[in-house]
């Protein structure tokens, strides 16, 4: 098992460029989320997905749009990028099940630098 | 606003010694976990521990969690220069799974 994949691993935009963040996890769990974590901080929930054809926003959505194309895939989508959004992003996913919530496993990251 | 705070910010300490690092958090929990980061890397998950327990162990871990003072502590004992590393308490106090982190502690191991 791969576990929790995601693409690319580094980007660097020009502010106003658009780009999409992969992710895909091989562990058939029924959530999904995408974090940033920026220097010296832990993560902010940026969405989440708590099941296929479900997407919610979390502590720091402005600027982000998500798609949970499968229960496979989750993606996140800058349409306009900004210097703001310069940090480390990171996919995860879990299996949530009647309110009990089970480990969350993360994907190695990808660095993004806006110009 | 985070959820969850460690202290401390920063632990310096030898190989062979024991590692105590707290996270306080502000709100009723479903659960907490304790994730570890190497530095430039993705997230490890050490322990997930429960609203309803008090103690968990794995390894040479040992979390703890008192909901009365909404505290949580993990110890790693004899520590070794692989334990270095950035440790984070996450707090989940929902149904869809979604997880509040602290900013983490720094631990550095020396030989």
């Amino acid at each position: 098992n791969a576990g929790v994949t995601q693409t690319p691993k580094f980007q660097v935009l020009k502010t106003g460029q658009s780009m999409t963040l992969q992710c895909a996890q091989d562990m058939n769990h029924n959530s999904m989320y995408w974090y940033r974590q920026d220097p010296g901080m832990g993560l902010r929930l940026i969405y989440y997905s708590a099941s296929e054809g479900t997407t919610d926003k979390g502590e720091v959505p402005n600027g982000y749009n998500v798609s949970r194309l499968n229960k496979r895939e989750f993606s996140l989508r800058l349409e306009s990028a900004a210097p703001s959004q310069t940090s480390v992003y990171f996919c995860a996913s879990s299996w949530t099940s009647g309110g009990l919530q089970e480990t969350q496993y993360f994907g190695p990251g990808t660095r993004l630098l806006v110009l | 606003s985070q959820q969850g705070e460690e202290d401390p910010q920063a632990l310096s300490i030898q190989e062979g010694e024991n590692a105590t690092m707290n996270c306080s958090y502000k709100t009723s929990i479903n659960n907490l976990q304790w994730y570890r980061q190497n530095s430039g890397r993705g997230l490890v998950h050490l322990i997930l521990i429960r609203s309803n327990e008090r103690e968990k162990h794995s390894g040479r871990l040992r979390v703890t969690l008192d909901t009365s003072k909404k505290s949580s502590s993990l110890l790693i004992t004899a520590s070794r220069a692989a334990d270095t590393a950035s440790y984070f308490c996450a707090t989940g106090t929902d149904s869809w799974g979604k997880l509040q982190f602290g900013a983490g502690t720094q631990v550095v191991v020396t030989p």
